[in-house]
């Protein structure tokens, strides 16, 4: 098991609303991304936070945001919610350097929008 | 950007045979490699990767193969065993700024049979 927490583990909306999901970064690193996994699919890049600054971003909308916080801890934001985006969010961490660093992944925060 | 596809989809092998998935990726400049497996439920977990500069990696009964020039990656997995059954995911680096960002292939669900 990595040392990446994700909260809450389930999480049921509807459209419309909006959603906060949280995410503990393994100790010692300073680098936080978050993924999207549809239902049989890979894990599809959302955004990274380093520094408490977004450093890169997928092909998602504006209504995908995010926050780092000092303490490397992270928030995944999403306004109007639709049902596309009912999905699993997982978030991994690493420590920034480059392009080779290894990601660890949370367990994921499963999210259904009705 | 990067493309990743893997194959097969599905794959079912008895327990004690061997396993091969295999990925194609797109951009040459890729240069790390990683393999994760997925159980229900759960977070995405590393099993093994690979960085460029090494063509085999092997991890007990799990191996991992690389050959740039034609761009493609493999997973091997010898003397399969029941808790082997999950789905594999591959992945590759997805440039965007700096730190690792990764582009997933669309996952393989092995299962092991007794």
């Amino acid at each position: 098991e990595t040392g990446v927490t994700q909260s809450p583990t389930h999480l049921i909306k509807t459209r419309g609303q909006q959603v906060t999901l949280r995410c503990s970064s393994q100790s010692g690193h300073n680098t936080v991304s978050w993924y999207q996994q549809a239902l049989g699919q890979g894990p599809q890049f959302i955004f990274q936070y380093y520094r408490e600054e977004e450093n890169g971003r997928g092909n998602f909308p504006p209504r995908f945001s995010g926050l780092q916080f000092p303490n490397y801890s992270s928030e995944l934001n999403v306004n109007a919610l639709e049902l596309d985006d009912s999905a699993l969010y997982l978030c991994a961490s690493t420590t920034a350097g480059g392009s080779t660093d290894t990601q660890y992944f949370g367990p994921g925060t499963r999210l259904t929008v009705l | 950007g990067e493309n990743v596809e893997q194959h097969p989809s599905t794959l079912s092998v008895q327990e004690g045979d061997s396993a091969v998935i295999k990925c194609t990726y797109s951009d040459s400049a890729s240069n790390y490699f990683p393999w994760y497996k997925q159980e229900l439920g759960k977070g995405p977990q590393l099993i093994i990767d690979i960085r460029s500069n090494v063509g085999e990696k092997k991890d007990q009964r799990i191996a991992v193969t690389l050959n740039k020039t034609a761009k493609h990656f493999s997973l091997h997995i010898t003397e399969t065993q029941p808790e082997d059954s999950a789905v594999y995911f591959c992945a590759a680096p997805l440039y965007t700024g700096t730190a690792s960002k990764l582009t997933f292939g669309t996952g393989t669900r092995l299962q092991v049979t007794l």
